[in-house]
């Protein structure tokens, strides 16, 4: 059983502050991590994707992976209002790339 | 098309009643999956083809659910003599190869069971 945890939140945070959401999986053959966006209502967006160990920058967004730890955090800098939403991580397996997803965080950026 | 298209947008059933849902996936887009989100929780992984051949079925629920994709292109999810449990957003995703940068997610598919 592949299991991806995620605290669901609600995440408040300031604007213009840095949000920091967490994920943890149980597949150490997990390959790619993907982090997705959904707000209410509507389906999810790709926002970043990682597979190696480190960091990967992309604008305000950090995706951040440790696989010893089985652990990846995406961190949000210069939080904004349009920011407000639930992410999604997602880390996948097999030659297939099947991502398993977590519940989500609900992160509410205020102004 | 631009993009995932899936119809209906909102489904209401009657409990034991068939339905099906449509997806339309990016053009030449190969890899096609479908989940199933209920509220307040993640998507859940249903079933996965590559081109026509459905590759990975493990996550259809019971045998009242069934997926075909029989031109490699269009994939429809048809629910047999539906159940209140199955109410849930039912979510197409596609990309071109593999999958291994992400997929593009449809509107989905709002299925409510009365």
């Amino acid at each position: 059983q592949k299991e991806v945890e995620q605290n669901s939140g609600p995440l408040s945070v300031p604007e213009g502050a840095i949000a920091s959401l967490n994920c943890t999986y149980s597949d150490r053959g997990s390959q790619s991590f993907f982090w997705y966006r959904q707000y209410s209502g509507k389906s999810p967006e790709l926002i970043m994707f990682i597979y190696s160990n480190g960091d990967k920058e992309d604008g305000r967004f950090t995706a951040q992976l440790n696989k010893a730890s089985q652990y990846v955090s995406l961190l949000i800098r210069d939080s904004q209002p349009s920011d407000s939403a639930t992410y999604l991580c997602a880390p996948t397996s097999g030659g297939s790339y099947i991502p398993t997803f977590g519940r989500g965080t609900s992160l509410i950026v205020h102004p | 098309g631009a993009g995932v298209s899936q119809s209906p947008r909102y489904k209401v059933a009657k409990r034991g009643q068939d339905v099906a849902l449509r997806c339309d996936p990016i053009s030449g887009h190969v890899s096609l999956f479908w989940y199933q989100q209920a509220l307040g929780q993640g998507p859940e992984f249903l079933t996965y083809f590559q081109n026509e051949a459905q590759l990975d079925k493990s996550g259809l629920p019971s045998d009242r659910f069934f997926a075909e994709r029989p031109e490699g292109s269009v994939s429809t999810l048809k629910i047999q003599r539906t159940q209140q449990e199955d109410s849930a957003v039912y979510l197409c995703a596609s990309s071109l190869g593999t999958g291994v940068r992400g997929y593009t997610f449809g509107s989905g598919t709002r299925l409510t069971v009365v």
